[in-house]
C-alpha cells in the first residue's frame, strides 16, 4: 500500500527556514516523480516543486525558485523540501504527492501546515 | 504559461442530479488534463487522468471528456459524498504545473 506521511511543519518567523519531510512506503521514492503542492488557507492548489524519477532533475514554481530546494534520500525513502527566506505568502498546507508519470499526482500525503508569522 | 479556467465557481445541486464541470485551457494541452476531488480537511484525490481515464477505485459515475482546450468532468448522479471541490490540472507544458481555480459542488 502506498503511503506518504509529511512532517516538519510549524510556526516560523518571516525570513526563517524550515525543512519538510515526506516519508514514503509501498514504493521507491527515487523511482517515482515526486512533488510538493501547497494550499494557502481557503485557497486553491499551487504546485511548488517536482523531482524526476531516476535522474533527480528538479523543477520549481517561480514563486519559490531560489528559496526552496527539493531533494530525496534513497536510504530513507524520503522526500524533502528545504524552505528558506520564508514569507507570509508561504503560509499553507504542504502536500507531497507521487506520480508514476511525470506531473501526475496519483497519491497524496495528508499534508503539513506551515505558518509564517511573527 | 498555460492558464486553466474552471466554471462555474460553485454548482448547487441535489443528490441524484447530474453535475457538469468545465475546465478551459488558455492553449491546447492535448489530452494531458487531470481532475482531482478535495473534501474539507482532506488531501486531493486523483479522479481522472489524461482527460478521460478513471483512476483506480474511482466510481463509474465520474467521467471525463474533451481534448485541446475544453474539458468536462461529469458526475452522472450525485451521491452525498460527492459534494466537494474539484480541480483540473494540466501537464502538457510545464513548469509551471498549473491547477484551475476549482469548482465547488454544494448541496442545494
Amino acid at each position: 500500500e502506498v503511503q506518504l506521511v509529511e512532517s516538519g511543519g510549524g510556526l516560523i518567523q518571516p525570513g526563517g527556514s524550515l525543512r519538510l519531510s515526506c516519508a514514503a512506503s509501498g514504493f521507491i521514492v527515487s523511482s517515482s516523480y515526486m512533488s510538493w503542492v501547497r494550499q494557502a488557507p481557503g485557497k486553491g492548489l499551487e504546485w511548488v516543486s517536482l523531482i524526476y524519477s531516476g535522474s533527480g532533475s528538479t523543477y520549481y514554481a517561480d514563486s519559490v525558485k531560489g528559496r526552496f530546494i527539493i531533494s530525496r534520500d534513497t536510504s530513507k525513502n524520503t522526500l524533502y523540501l528545504q524552505m528558506n527566506s520564508l514569507t507570509a505568502e508561504d503560509t499553507a498546507v504542504y502536500y507531497c504527492a507521487r506520480g508514476a508519470v511525470a506531473a501526475r499526482f496519483e497519491y497524496w500525503g495528508q499534508g503539513t501546515l506551515v505558518t509564517v508569522s511573527s | 504559461e498555460i492558464l486553466l479556467t474552471q466554471s462555474p465557481a460553485t454548482l448547487s445541486l441535489s443528490p441524484g442530479e447530474r453535475a457538469t464541470l468545465s475546465c478551459r485551457a488558455s492553449q491546447s494541452v492535448n489530452n494531458y488534463l487531470a481532475w482531482y476531488q478535495q473534501k474539507p480537511g482532506q488531501a486531493p484525490r486523483l479522479l481522472i487522468y489524461d482527460a478521460s481515464n478513471r483512476a483506480p477505485g474511482i466510481p463509474a459515475r465520474f467521467s471525463g471528456s474533451g481534448s485541446g482546450t475544453d474539458f468536462t468532468l461529469t458526475i452522472s448522479s450525485l451521491e452525498p459524498e460527492d459534494f466537494a471541490v474539484y480541480y483540473c490540472q494540466q501537464r502538457q507544458f510545464w513548469p509551471p504545473l498549473n491547477f484551475g481555480g476549482g469548482t465547488k459542488v454544494e448541496s442545494k
